[in-house]
C-alpha cells in the first residue's frame, strides 16, 4: 500500500493549462480504470473532480480532464482560474476493496 | 441533499480508544459502501477502511489492521469507526466518505472530525 507518486507542486498563470502527474504501479493504476482525482481547498473537504480515469461528475467545469497511459495518471486543468488553486489528490482502487492516495499536489495560480 | 457529519473526535492518550461516528442523510444509506479517509496535519489523504452495504465485508490499511474497527448501523444511517491502541501517528482529521454507485471512487465527503493523540 505504498502511495502514489505526484509532484509536490506545479504552477501556472491564468489562463494556461496545468497538468499532474500521479504514478503508480501495475497493481493499482496500470492494471485498473479505477482513477480518481479530487480537489481540496485549504481547512475544507475533498472534492471529487474526475472518476474513472476521465469521467466528470455534473457540476465540475469541462476544464478539468483526466487520462491515463500505462501506471502513470493525469489531471489536466485547460483555462487556469484562481479559484482553482488548491491541492489535488489522485487514488486509485489497488484491489481486494483497497484504495491508495497520492501524496497530493499543491497547483499555484500565479 | 446528500451529508455526511462525523462527530467523535477528541484528544485521546497514547494506548486509548475512541469511536467516531458519521451520521448521514439525504440518501439510502444501506444502499452505499462507505470508507473512512485520514489527513493527519499539514499531509495528505490516506485511505483507512471500507465497509460493504450490509456490514458483512470490511477492509482496512496496513497500518489500522487489527486497532480499528469500521461498522454500520443502517437502521440508524450511521457509519463508526472504533478505534483501539491509539498511537501519536493516529493523529488526524477523519473524514467518512460515501462510495460512487458501481466503482471505485468517493463522490460525498464530511467535514472531518479531529483525533489528536497526545500525553
Amino acid at each position: 500500500q505504498s502511495a502514489l507518486t505526484q509532484p509536490r507542486s506545479v504552477s501556472g498563470s491564468p489562463g494556461q493549462s496545468v497538468t499532474i502527474s500521479c504514478t503508480g504501479t501495475s497493481s493499482d493504476v496500470g492494471d485498473y480504470n479505477y482513477v480518481s482525482w479530487y480537489q481540496q481547498h485549504p481547512g475544507k473537504a475533498p472534492k471529487l473532480m474526475i472518476y474513472d480515469v476521465s469521467e466528470r461528475p455534473s457540476g465540475v467545469p469541462d476544464r478539468f480532464s483526466g487520462s491515463k497511459s500505462g501506471n502513470t495518471a493525469s489531471l489536466t486543468i485547460s483555462g487556469l482560474q484562481a479559484e482553482d488553486e488548491a491541492d489535488y489528490y489522485c487514488c486509485s482502487y489497488a484491489g481486494s476493496f483497497t484504495s491508495v492516495f497520492g501524496g497530493g499536489t499543491k497547483l499555484t495560480v500565479l | 441533499e446528500v451529508q455526511l457529519v462525523e462527530s467523535g473526535g477528541n484528544l485521546v492518550q497514547p494506548g486509548g480508544s475512541l469511536r467516531l461516528s458519521c451520521a448521514a442523510s439525504g440518501f439510502t444509506f444501506s444502499s452505499y459502501w462507505m470508507h473512512w479517509v485520514r489527513q493527519a496535519p499539514g499531509k495528505g489523504l490516506v485511505w483507512v477502511s471500507r465497509i460493504n452495504r450490509d456490514g458483512s465485508s470490511t477492509t482496512y490499511a496496513d497500518s489500522v489492521k487489527g486497532r480499528f474497527t469500521i461498522s454500520r448501523d443502517n437502521a440508524k444511517n450511521t457509519l463508526y469507526l472504533q478505534m483501539n491502541s491509539l498511537r501519536a501517528e493516529d493523529t488526524a482529521v477523519y473524514y467518512c466518505a460515501r462510495e460512487g454507485s458501481g466503482s471505485y471512487y468517493f463522490d460525498y465527503w464530511g467535514q472531518g472530525s479531529l483525533v489528536t493523540v497526545s500525553s
